[in-house]
């Protein structure tokens, strides 16, 4: 089955610093989109990346989709508490269906 | 966007027993999934629901498992069958819709199992 995998899987940092998480996916994805998870939330969407090599930026956060587009990458410039929470990948191959990656989450040190 | 209303929000059940959870969309929509997600993990796909015939379901699950009905654009239900510990999770109805095909999703509905 389709298998996507984030690393690191728990990331702690101190209020201020930066933060990445990266997302492989086991085949090529159509697309990629990634989502934010609160703390007894439902995921919520964030972005989708499309093209090979694409960039994305929201403010703070900056999205990538890998040139073979099998990888992606969110990086969040000088966190802040309210970057709490567990970020997804989530990819999709040829379908309707998104398979989501193993999630990292992220832990903001006050 | 979508606003997806999910019944129960939470239920304890006995082993051996079935539950049926509720999924209600405001609009119509085509695409509606229903996922599990297990205490602290990611979000496992279980299967499309399809409108007007049978749920397309991912590898490892099964309909007489989780038999879905889905019969009209806005409503769907999952039923967990023959319960064990195992299926204490939280199930999450979502649906894909939006200009990017995002995917919203119900508030969920944690299901313990004793």
């Amino acid at each position: 089955g389709q298998q996507v995998m984030q690393i690191p899987q728990y990331q702690h940092v101190q209020e201020g610093e930066d933060f990445t998480t990266y997302c492989n996916s086991s085949t090529t994805l159509s697309n990629i989109q990634w989502y934010k998870q609160r703390p007894g939330g439902h995921p919520v969407f964030l972005i989708q990346l499309v093209k090979s090599g694409e960039v994305k930026k929201q403010k703070r956060l900056t999205f990538q989709f890998g040139e073979a587009k099998k990888n992606s990458s969110l990086h969040i410039t000088a966190t802040q508490t309210t970057d709490v929470g567990t970020y997804f990948c989530a990819g999709r191959v040829g379908g309707n269906q998104f398979y989501f990656g193993t999630g990292t989450s992220l832990t903001v040190i006050p | 966007s979508a606003v997806i209303s999910q019944k129960p929000s939470r239920d304890i059940c006995q082993r051996g027993t079935s539950l049926t959870i509720q999924c209600q969309v405001d609009s119509q929509v085509t695409m509606m999934f229903w996922y599990r997600q297990q205490p602290g993990q990611s979000l496992t796909l279980i299967a499309t629901a399809n409108q007007g015939s049978e749920a397309t379901y991912e590898s490892g699950f099964v309909i007489d498992k989780f038999p879905i009905s889905r019969p009209n654009l806005t409503f769907s239900t999952l039923t967990v069958s023959n319960m064990s510990p195992e299926d204490s999770s939280i199930y999450l109805c979502s649906v894909r819709t939006g200009s990017s095909g995002e995917l919203f999703f119900g508030e969920g509905s944690r299901l313990t199992v004793l």
